[in-house]
């Protein structure tokens, strides 16, 4: 079984809705939570990362760690057809070198 | 503002080949990490150097080895190559200022046929 479980999708929502995604893991000692944007053929691009439980927001993007249930969430509001792309979790323990490990990706479409 | 830049883009080798994939990290950026991304998965760790020291191992068979440079650039060199390691190979780079933030570099496609 994967440390880092995923949902792979797709999910597809209308413009302007509302994208939920999240994540749940198995080893309590990860320390740090990230989320990528990957679009097809292209590097992972780094949206936001958090430490502690709690809320985090950046612009439309809001993150969510809930460390009790090792459950992770990534909220985007008023989505766009350009945000239609793979979104990655990914965490890390920072006493053991800062790998990530990553889920296995969400693919996201936002429809016009 | 730079980013990571990988070279080359895409490359074909045959079977029983080596290739040779470079990393050049952000501007004073001084920790590189190597991920391998099969069809269809998620980045996979292979390798992390910090100040030209190999700082973590993860998952990279004994045919492939890779270092960091005097500039911190990074290589990573392939060699025996098999049909199994047609894959997306990531580089990402870290600052002491902002460890946990990877930062991506587009990718090496390897096609190995």
């Amino acid at each position: 079984q994967k440390e880092v479980e995923q949902d792979p999708g797709p999910l597809s929502v209308p413009e302007g809705a509302i994208v939920s995604l999240n994540c749940t893991y198995s080893n309590s000692a990860f320390q740090y939570f990230m989320w990528y944007r990957q679009y097809s053929r292209k590097g992972p691009e780094l949206l936001m990362y958090t430490y502690s439980s709690g809320n985090k927001e950046d612009g439309r993007f809001t993150a969510q760690v809930d460390k009790s249930s090792k459950y992770i969430s990534l909220f985007i509001r008023d989505s766009q057809p350009s945000d239609s792309a793979t979104y990655l979790c990914a965490m890390l323990i920072a006493a053991a070198g800062n790998k990530l490990t990553f889920g296995g990706g969400t693919r996201v479409l936002v429809k016009p | 503002a730079a980013g990571v830049i990988q070279s080359p883009r895409h490359l074909i080798k045959e079977k029983r080949e080596t290739a040779t994939l470079k990393c050049y990290p952000i501007p004073r950026h001084d920790t590189v990490y190597w991920y391998q991304q099969g069809p269809g998965q998620d980045p996979q760790f292979l390798i992390s150097f910090y100040e030209k020291m190999q700082s973590d191992k993860g998952s990279i068979p004994d045919r492939f080895s890779a270092q960091q440079f005097s500039d911190y650039h990074s290589e990573l060199n392939m060699s025996s190559l098999e049909l199994g390691d047609s894959a997306l190979y990531f580089c990402a780079s870290t600052s002491d200022r902002s460890p946990y933030e990877q930062y991506f570099g587009p990718g090496t496609r390897l096609t190995v046929t």
